[in-house]
């Protein structure tokens, strides 16, 4: 069956510090593949999406993220965080199939806090 | 540009009321559209899409059901409300290249 695992529920880092969360997938294919950050009562935005090509993909926010398809991984990473960015990271993905309806998987979330 | 709209934005009803939510969406034509519920630790659960105008498929039984009586409209509705049904509902919508786009959100809290 296919799943998504984001193995962190939550994370605390420094301001400035470097950022990754983790993403793996269990799937029969490359999947499309997806990252959205939800901020506290509000809807998800997406951050950023790999199709093909290019496996290292650059997202709004300045966050980027890295496909690998030998870990079946898709993590997200940001060189320094901001206070604005702690918030509840969702991983997703969705079928490569033709006629598919369109539907995502969504991981559980990462909630990252973020220290002054 | 597209956008999609939701309302209310809170909702507090008692257990055994009726339940109406619904989303719209502006700038697109025939969107794949979506309700999501959002329980606390739980993720996304996806509870219904659709296609196209009056074409419904449920992911999960429940007392909740879902009507597309419009192309950019979709209504999420229960006859009877149930304390387990309490989350935060999201609506999305997306073209056939997969990625979705979010509403705001309905709180609702069932008393």
């Amino acid at each position: 069956a296919q799943s998504v695992t984001q193995p962190d529920i939550h994370i605390t880092v420094s301001e400035g510090a470097s950022l990754e969360l983790r993403c793996n997938y269990s799937y029969g294919a490359t999947p499309y593949l997806f990252w959205y950050v939800q901020s506290p009562g509000q809807g998800l935005q997406l951050l950023l999406k790999y199709f093909s090509g290019d496996t290292l993909v650059q997202g709004i926010k300045g966050f980027e993220a890295e496909f690998k398809r030998s870990q079946s991984s898709f993590n997200l990473r940001k060189p320094s965080v901001h206070w604005s960015d702690a918030a509840e990271y969702f991983c997703a993905v969705g079928a490569r199939l033709e006629g598919s309806q369109g539907n995502l998987i969504f991981g559980k979330g990462t909630k990252l806090s973020v220290k002054p | 540009s597209q956008t999609i709209h939701q309302w209310p934005a809170t909702l507090v009803q008692p257990v055994g009321s009726p339940l109406s939510l619904e989303c719209t969406v502006e700038g697109t034509s025939n969107p794949n559209l979506y309700w999501y519920r959002q329980a606390a630790g739980r993720g996304l659960q996806l509870l219904f899409y659709s296609v196209g105008i009056g074409q419904i498929s449920s992911e999960v039984p429940q007392n909740l059901s879902a009507s597309r009586p419009q192309d950019r409209q979709f209504i999420l509705s229960s006859k009877k409300l149930l304390l387990s049904d309490s989350g935060f509902y999201l609506c999305a919508w997306s073209s056939r290249v997969h990625e979705q786009y979010f509403g705001p959100g309905t709180r609702l809290t069932v008393t």
